[in-house]
């Protein structure tokens, strides 16, 4: 059965430096979110692509992240800066025509 | 805006009880819901869902019914196993437009055999 995958699992970084999340998509799916979980918090939603432009983002997807399609397989999330703040695990998800999106394993990201 | 209220956990059974786990939504419109498990380690996996209202959505044992007169989605199992310990997730895709999700806290559920 296709599946998300995400790499890397789990990224140390430190802060102030750029950090890319890589995630493969399902290939017939068209539509790609990314969200984020704090430890102990809730999954929230960063940011939707969809036709090779970002269709919403939230409050927190400010102008230190950013996202790419740079081919037909793969689906990025750069932090330019990381802060401290952005310690979380990411999930990539993707999703056809129905409303029924399917994540990846997350990637842990830790910053110093 | 649209919002999801999960039950606080973590939820403590022992092998073959009954497990309730509540769930209660805000949103306009019609939105699906969902519920998600994620397993030590692992990422989100769909456990069931439902899309319009008295829909219900069931999977390896776990039922939920789509109640719009009380916005809930409660997610029942009528004899929980120990291979059930993991986190559950109870969400709504947000129409119109993007779909996003909206997720609740998570109630992490532990069985004891």
């Amino acid at each position: 059965e296709p599946e998300v995958t995400q790499t890397p699992s789990h990224q140390v970084t430190q802060m102030g430096q750029e950090v890319i999340l890589r995630c493969v998509p399902i290939s017939n799916h068209l539509y790609f979110y990314w969200y984020r979980q704090i430890l102990g918090q809730k999954v929230e939603f960063l940011v939707s692509f969809y036709n090779n432009e970002i269709s919403e983002k939230s409050e927190i997807f400010d102008d230190q992240f950013s996202v790419e399609r740079p081919d037909g397989s793969n689906f990025t999330l750069k932090i330019r800066s990381t802060k401290l703040e952005d310690s979380a695990m990411y999930f990539c998800a993707s999703r056809r025509m129905t409303d029924t999106q399917y994540f990846g394993p997350g990637t842990r990201l830790t910053v110093l | 805006g649209n919002s999801v209220t999960q039950m606080e956990g973590p939820v403590t059974l022992s092998e073959e009880a009954f497990l309730t786990i509540n769930c209660t939504y805000t949103a306009t419109g019609y939105p699906s819901l969902f519920w998600y498990v994620q397993y030590p380690g692992e990422g989100l996996q769909l456990l069931l869902k439902a899309t319009k209202a008295d829909d219900k959505g069931s999977n390896k044992g776990f039922e939920a019914t789509y109640r719009k007169e009380t916005t809930s989605f409660h997610l029942e199992k009528g004899s929980v196993q120990v291979s059930d310990s993991a986190v559950y997730f109870c969400a709504l895709s947000d129409p119109p437009g993007t779909y996003k999700y909206i997720f609740g806290t998570g109630t992490r559920l532990k069985v004891l055999a």
